[in-house]
């Protein structure tokens, strides 16, 4: 079974806060995502890694940095966190572009 | 722009009957075709993909492709109380190497 962690499933932020959110998977997955959900928008891109050191912007990336420095950890930073920002983060992975697995979601208050 | 379209519902359905949950893309040359179900409060879990024209069963799930029409469905029969959720079409874009595009997804609501 594929296996998608996330460090946190609830976080609670200051405005202007650097903020992690850390996502694991141990299926030696080539691609990892990062989302986030709000209600009435769907799931919307922020970015996505096809390799390690490797990443795009999605649709929404502002405001959002990313690293992957080993293959099986994609994590997500937001550099000064606003309340526009507050949401639930979904990280996924997948083996080719094709299914991808998500992990449990991290809901991020921005105080 | 790549879109998919989903009636945001919420679709509501009694026990027991056939739930029926529709997909419309933009992007003709679209090669794969997921569906996901997200429950209130939790990520979304694959229930099944699809990638021929036609029918495709798993259990009380039934997927259907129409990629002439452009349009893929989720039929669950028999459909229970523990369906209710959220359900998300997913779609490959022709590219087969960029990202999966989301529909918003259509709430269902199994009325017991």
């Amino acid at each position: 079974d594929v296996k998608v962690t996330q460090s946190s499933r609830y976080l609670v932020k200051r405005t202007g806060e650097k903020v992690f959110l850390e996502c694991v998977q141990d299926m030696d997955h080539e691609n990892m995502f990062w989302y986030r959900q709000d209600p009435g928008l769907g799931l919307r891109l922020i970015y996505f890694s096809y390799d390690v050191k490797m990443k795009e912007k999605g649709d929404i990336p502002e405001g959002y940095s990313v690293s992957r420095e080993k293959k099986e950890r994609f994590s997500l930073i937001l550099e000064s966190a606003s309340t526009n920002q507050t949401s639930m983060y979904l990280c996924a992975s997948s083996l080719r572009m094709g299914t991808q697995y998500f992990g449990p979601g991290t809901r991020l208050l921005v105080l | 722009q790549k879109e998919v379209e989903q009636n945001s519902g919420p679709l509501s359905v009694p026990e027991g009957a056939i739930a029926s949950l529709n997909c419309t893309y933009s992007d003709r040359g679209s090669q794969s075709f997921f569906w996901y179900r997200q429950y209130s409060g939790k990520s979304p879990e694959l229930i099944m993909f699809i990638y021929s024209n036609g029918d495709k069963e798993d259990g009380r799930f039934t997927a259907q492709l129409n990629k002439a029409s452009q349009y893929v469905s989720l039929l669950i029969r028999d459909s229970q109380p523990s369906d209710s959720a959220t359900y998300l079409c997913a779609v490959m874009p022709p590219s087969g190497n960029t990202p999966l595009v989301f529909g918003k997804g259509t709430r269902l609501s199994v009325i017991a």
